[in-house]
């Protein structure tokens, strides 16, 4: 099945710092999601992507729908607290089957 | 938030016993999704439906079925619970507008088998 690769799998930082993550794929995406899961939580959607070469912000995110629709990132500018969590990008597909491919997640951690 | 609600929230079930997990939503989307979520493997797809009786199976499927007799409501049935199955099950909907398609997640269900 399609695979989403997804780095690094783990980041501890300093707050205020910012923070950079992707996703690559050996499969052509149509659409690129940006979830963000806090403990105990469903994952949360941040981002959507649409086309190749978008760049999309919300806040202090912005993500990225790759050139060759088979990469995406995420950065996270000035970081606090309360950005710990678990990032997730998914990944999808228009045709055959309608389901997002998730990568295995980026675990934040922010020092104060 | 997106009207999506899982139950129960928490179970503890034997080994071999029939489990079944509901999602229900208020949104009239007609993708509906059962991942799992296991430390290290991210969310893998269980099944998912196109449609009201229209399902398909997805990458992690085997010891699992699912039902969708009406657009609100998606079933996820474990036939015989085994202790591999404990995981925390989330539900997912979505629905395209024009091109766009976004997708939201319940809270999950966290289900262990003992």
């Amino acid at each position: 099945g399609q695979q989403l690769n997804q780095s690094p799998q783990s980041m501890f930082i300093q707050e205020g710092e910012d923070v950079s993550m992707n996703c690559t794929s050996s499969s052509i995406f149509n659409t690129w999601l940006w979830y963000k899961q806090d403990p105990g939580e469903g994952p949360v959607l941040l981002i959507a992507l649409y086309k190749a070469g978008e760049l999309t912000s919300n806040g202090r995110l912005t993500a990225q729908f790759g050139i060759t629709r088979k990469d995406s990132f995420l950065n996270i500018s000035a970081s606090i607290p309360s950005d710990v969590g678990i990032y997730f990008c998914a990944g999808l597909m228009d045709t055959g089957r309608r389901a997002l491919t998730f990568g295995s997640g980026t675990r934040l951690q922010v020092q104060p | 938030d997106a009207g999506i609600t899982q139950s129960p929230r928490h179970k503890v079930t034997e080994t071999g016993t029939p489990v079944t997990l509901r999602c229900h939503q208020t949104e009239n989307h007609r993708y509906m999704y059962w991942y799992r979520q296991d430390p290290g493997h991210g969310l893998r797809l269980i099944h998912y439906s196109y449609g009201v009786k229209d399902t398909d199976k997805g990458e992690v499927s085997d010891g699992y079925s699912v039902s969708r007799s009406k657009t609100e409501d998606f079933l996820l049935t474990l036939e015989s619970a085994t202790s591999s199955q404990t995981s925390v099950y989330f539900c997912a909907i979505s629905e395209t507008t024009g091109a766009n398609t976004e997708a939201f997640f319940g809270q999950g269900t966290r289900l262990t088998v003992v």
